[in-house]
């Protein structure tokens, strides 16, 4: 019940920009797509979030296409630290359930030297 | 600013046995609280999620509760552990709908 699609793995050399997709053809019109990531081990970190206009901060870009219905996180200069798997949520509110999420399997991003 | 606590940070049981994990979060008030589970090798699953104090929606049926006894408080109990409550367990909290912050997660192992 996860609603996108992410592929399972990918990699990138360190200092390039890593683009991670993700399809989420059937988000409706209120829903956000968020984006987690977690390292082995550790609680999933918080990116960064969009719902229409593309997004920027210290850690990442956010590009949503035009109909929503698929986005790119970008790592504009990878490192090793940013080995991780990466969650492309869409944010399902239904009536009282505020805010929740629901995770899928992710993309394994492996950075190598 | 905000922080949200966990513990114990791994815990091994023995099947049978009673659970309770522990969650806390600092620098805010009336927060919605979150539990998940992370089974090796899957994705996040949402267990319970709360609104207030006292207000707990269960996502899944399964062999655990949760309780909320203090505003920023959360609490994850099993009376009888199963092999299969083996898992990840990650507490969140968001402002209303606002984006959800997890903590650093339970391992839980039971034998």
């Amino acid at each position: 019940d996860a609603k996108t699609t992410q592929p399972p793995s990918m990699d990138c050399a360190e200092g390039r920009a890593a683009n991670l997709p993700c399809n989420h053809s059937t988000i409706s019109g209120n829903e956000y797509v968020y984006w987690y990531r977690q390292i082995h081990s550790q609680g999933p970190q918080y990116i960064i979030h969009g719902l229409k206009n593309n997004e920027t901060n210290e850690m990442a870009s956010l590009i949503i296409t035009e109909d929503r219905k698929s986005s790119t996180l970008i790592l504009p200069h990878a490192t090793l630290r940013d080995t991780a798997v990466y969650y492309c949520i869409v944010r399902i509110d239904r009536g009282s359930t505020l805010g929740r999420l629901y995770f899928g399997r992710g993309t394994q991003l492996t950075v190598w030297p | 600013s905000q922080t949200i606590h966990q513990w114990p940070a791994t815990l091994v049981q023995p099947v049978g046995s009673p659970l309770s994990l522990e969650c806390t979060v600092e620098g805010t008030s009336n927060p919605n609280l979150y539990w998940y589970r992370q089974a090796a090798g899957r994705g996040l699953q949402l267990l319970f999620y709360s609104v207030g104090i006292g207000q707990i929606s269960s996502e899944v049926p399964q062999n655990l509760s949760a309780s909320r006894p203090q505003d920023r408080q959360f609490i994850l109990s099993s009376k009888k552990l199963l092999l299969s409550d083996s898992g990840f367990y990650l507490c969140a909290w968001s402002r209303g709908q606002e984006t959800q912050y997890f903590g650093p997660g339970t391992r839980l192992l039971v034998l």
